[in-house]
């Protein structure tokens, strides 16, 4: 199976500053690649698809870059409500995986 | 609106079955995978399996293949995951999900999870 690797565990930041999230692939998924994020006692909400699509409802400040192997989130001006736990998902092979998350926590 | 409403939370005693269920409506049930994500207490997300309602194509991780069984009811737009012999070990919120058509296959709907406790 591929696995996905996030990085890193943890990430302090002050809001209003920005966040690059990295997510590697154990072999290549194309841009099959989505990104989600948890807020504490919630569900997962789809952030990015296809590597770089913002879902529906996603600000602007969400960006999501890279292909094959190299994936990057970037959140440009931490708000309040994006301290939270961010996974992402490749979903180009069965079994589909998760990395096991990247959590925004406030510096 | 697509929405995936989940069974209720669940406390049960090791060796006991269990069934959960989740409805899809606002949308066309049998042309969408839909399957399950499992969250342990504090940990992260783990893809379990998905099914495909239209022809009941079942795909499972390889860590749960064998140790759950999903399957779905068309007549009834509803998914369903289950243990026969439960495990302290399966205590975890179940998430269900709706995987999008292709070319994209994410998901892109979430239940809002059901909470399953495994004690003595």
């Amino acid at each position: 199976e591929i696995v996905m690797t996030q990085s890193p565990a943890t990430l302090s930041v002050s809001p209003g500053e920005r966040a690059t999230l990295s997510c590697r692939a154990s072999q290549s998924v194309g841009s099959d690649l989505a990104w989600y994020r948890q807020k504490y006692g919630q569900a997962p909400r789809l952030i990015i698809y296809s590597a770089s699509t913002r879902a529906a409802g996603i600000p602007a400040r969400f960006s999501g870059s890279g292909s094959r192997t190299e994936f990057t989130l970037t959140i440009s001006s931490l708000q309040s409500e994006d301290f939270a736990v961010y996974y992402c998902q490749q979903y180009n092979d069965w079994p589909r995986t998760f990395g096991q998350g990247t959590k925004v926590e406030i510096k | 609106e697509v929405q995936l409403v989940q069974s209720g939370a669940e406390v049960k005693k090791p060796g006991e079955s269990l069934k959960i269920s989740c409805k899809g409506s606002g949308y066309s049930f049998t042309r969408h995978w839909i399957g399950w994500v499992r969250q342990m207490p504090g940990k992260g997300l783990e893809w379990m399996g998905f099914i495909y309602p239209g022809d009941s194509d079942t795909r499972y991780s390889p860590s749960f293949q064998g140790q759950v069984i999903i399957s779905a009811d068309n007549s009834i737009n509803t998914a369903y995951l289950q243990w026969s012999s439960l495990k302290a070990s399966d205590t975890a919120m179940y998430y269900c999900a709706r995987e999008e058509l292709l070319p994209s296959a994410h998901l892109g709907d979430w239940g809002q999870g059901t909470l399953v406790t495994v004690s003595s």
